[in-house]
Formats: structure tokens, C-alpha cells, sequence
């Protein structure tokens, strides 16, 4: 069956430095890949899609990675905030299951002041 | 607002109870989902609903058991559940079942005693 890895379970990191969240992969590589924020008591927020085909997506300070090779997703925040303290999961979507997600148990990062 | 209603947000109730979930969205969505979020645990997809026709049932408990009257509502009914069932249910929508991204309501937290 498929597995989801996110690097570790928490991430602290100073104000102004780059995060960088990796989501790792067993098996089949995904069609698309997704990646959602969330903060305590509110659902998942979507953020970023790449798909099979691309190596990079860009949307503001985030950046997002795929190398199917390596079975690997990274997604970067620069210049990194407090607010951008949350949980990040990532969504792996495979088009031979009805895309069918699968999610990602999340990495919790706080941006320390 | 995420364009996602869940009622109520929390919710307490004894194995012997009957309650139930509802969750509304505004998008004009066509595919509504239903997930589990326990802790330390990835999201668990239990039903999805594709055109007000139930798609996938995720091998869940007949405990619950899911209604979609129309394409902008839903409800998960609940009866006789278990301690173990105590999590965070989350309601979700998206254009379509394909690689469009899930908008999530902000959950409803229910506890099993």
C-alpha cells in the first residue's frame, strides 16, 4: 500500500530563515500533489497543486518541489513569519484510484520571533 | 470563511446516543467528502459523494452512515458509536473528483463517552 512520509513531526526555525518541509513517498508516483496548512481548530487550507510533469511551482514566499525519481516533494517558505506557524500536510492524488487523496500525517512548523 | 459550513463545531455524546453532522458549502461544488482526522494520524477518507451519488465508502463502520439530500449539503448520522470514534470529522468539497482541491469546513470535534 502506499506510504506518506513528512520529515519530522515538528519543525522550529528562526523568523526570516527559509522552512523547507519534505513529504516522502513509497511506490507509485502520484499524478498531482497538493499541499494544505493548517491551524488549530480549522480545517485544512489548500495551497499549492504540482503535477507529475513539473519540477517546480512558485506562489508568493512558497515554493513547491517534485522529483519523482526520488519519490520526494519539498515545499519551501522563505523569509518565513510567525504567522506562518501551522501544520502542513501534503496530498498525494493517483489518477489510477478515481483520485483518490492521500494524505500526509503533517509537520507542525513554529517560526520562532 | 472557507466556504464551508459544519454544525455543530463540537459535540459530546454517549455510546448510546444518536446524533448527526451536517455540513453545507456554498462553492457549487459537485463532489462532497466526508473525513476522520485523529491524532497523529493522516486525514482517512470515509464517503464521498459525486453528483448527490455516493461513490466511495471506505470500509466505515455502519455506525455511521452518511445522507447527501442535495449537492450542497451533507450529513454523517451517528448511533452507537465507540470512545475510539472520538476525533475531528471534517466536511470537504471540490469542483470535481479529479485533481481539484479540497476546500474543508472547519470541523466538528466530538467526543465519545
Amino acid at each position: 500500500s502506499q506510504k506518506i512520509e513528512q520529515n519530522s513531526e515538528a519543525l522550529n526555525i528562526q523568523e526570516g530563515k527559509t522552512a523547507t518541509l519534505t513529504c516522502n513517498y513509497t511506490n507509485y508516483s502520484p499524478a498531482y500533489l497538493q499541499w494544505y496548512r493548517q491551524d488549530p481548530g480549522r480545517g485544512p487550507v489548500f495551497l499549492l497543486l504540482i503535477r507529475e510533469n513539473e519540477k517546480e511551482k512558485r506562489k508568493e514566499r512558497l515554493k513547491v518541489t517534485f522529483d519523482t525519481t526520488l519519490k520526494q516533494s519539498l515545499f519551501h517558505i522563505t523569509a518565513s513569519q510567525p504567522a506562518d506557524s501551522a501544520t502542513y500536510l501534503c496530498a498525494l492524488v493517483f489518477s489510477n484510484t478515481g483520485n483518490q487523496f492521500y494524505f500526509g500525517t503533517g509537520t507542525s512548523l513554529t517560526v520562532i520571533p | 470563511e472557507t466556504g464551508v459550513t459544519q454544525t455543530p463545531r463540537h459535540l459530546v455524546m454517549g455510546m448510546t446516543n444518536k446524533k448527526s453532522l451536517k455540513c453545507e458549502q456554498h462553492l457549487g461544488h459537485n463532489a462532497m467528502y466526508w473525513y476522520k482526522q485523529s491524532a497523529k494520524k493522516p486525514l482517512e477518507l470515509m464517503f464521498v459523494y459525486n453528483f448527490k451519488e455516493q461513490t466511495e465508502n471506505n470500509s466505515v463502520p455502519s455506525r455511521f452512515s452518511p445522507e447527501c439530500p442535495n449537492s450542497s449539503h451533507l450529513f454523517l448520522h451517528l448511533h452507537t458509536l465507540q470512545p475510539e470514534d472520538s476525533a475531528l470529522y471534517l466536511c470537504a468539497s471540490s469542483q470535481d473528483r479529479g485533481n481539484s482541491p479540497l476546500h474543508f469546513g472547519n470541523g466538528t470535534r466530538l467526543t465519545v463517552t
